[in-house]
């Protein structure tokens, strides 16, 4: 079992709507959970990070996180073509030689 | 501000031949430095990782080799490439002894064809 599970879809959407993208992971230890945007090849770009369990907002992007289930969610609100692209979860633990662990990415295809 | 360069953005090399794939980072010291390889459908697999000039971990046993000569710079090497090198290496960086919250920043990737 990868330690990071993503359903790497496509998901299409129509523009305006509400998007969920989810990850489960399996290791307990993990304490960071970031989410990464990832168009076409390019590197992938930090979107938002959180620690622990809860909930952070920075804009039209909410992430959210459930340690108990082993959850972890981003929600994008009034979805934008612009916003077509992979989007990738990772974890890691709070140690200071911690290795980032990611899902396979979901794709996201937002059309006009 | 930090940046990160890598280069070059695409690569075509034939079987056999070798391979050398340079990063660097600016704007900050100390860095951790990885090497990530993306193949279509299988996400991104952590190749190498540096904590420290001349400090290597490899994740992957393969036909890849990395070297850090400086603090902010980071090779990725072959002697001689296989076929099934082919794929988007990418270089990061996070920031060093805040595990987790190093957090991780990208490259814009290359994109080796081995044929």
């Amino acid at each position: 079992q990868k330690e990071v599970e993503q359903d790497p879809g496509p998901l299409s959407v129509p523009e305006g709507a509400i998007v969920s993208l989810n990850c489960t992971y399996s290791n307990s230890a993990f304490q960071y959970f970031m989410w990464y945007r990832q168009y076409s090849r390019k590197g992938p770009e930090l979107l938002m990070y959180t620690y622990s369990s809860g909930n952070k907002e920075d804009g039209r992007f909410t992430a959210q996180v459930d340690k108990s289930s082993k959850y972890i969610s981003l929600f994008i609100r009034d979805s934008q073509p612009s916003d077509s692209a992979t989007y990738l979860c990772a974890a890691a633990m709070n140690s200071g030689y911690s290795t980032l662990t990611f899902g396979k990415g979901t794709m996201l295809l937002v059309s006009p | 501000s930090q940046t990160i360069h890598q280069w070059p953005a695409t690569l075509v090399q034939p079987v056999g031949s070798p391979l050398s794939l340079e990063c660097t980072v600016e704007g900050t010291s100390n860095p951790n430095l990885y090497w990530y390889r993306q193949a279509a459908g299988r996400g991104l697999q952590l190749l190498f990782y540096s904590v420290g000039i001349g400090q290597i971990s490899s994740e992957v046993p393969q036909n890849l080799s990395a070297s850090r000569p400086q603090d902010r710079q980071f090779i990725l090497s072959s002697k001689k490439l296989l076929l099934s090198d082919s794929g988007f290496y990418l270089c990061a960086w996070s920031y060093r002894d805040r595990g987790g919250a190093g957090l991780g920043f990208f490259g814009s990737g290359t994109q080796l064809s081995v044929l």
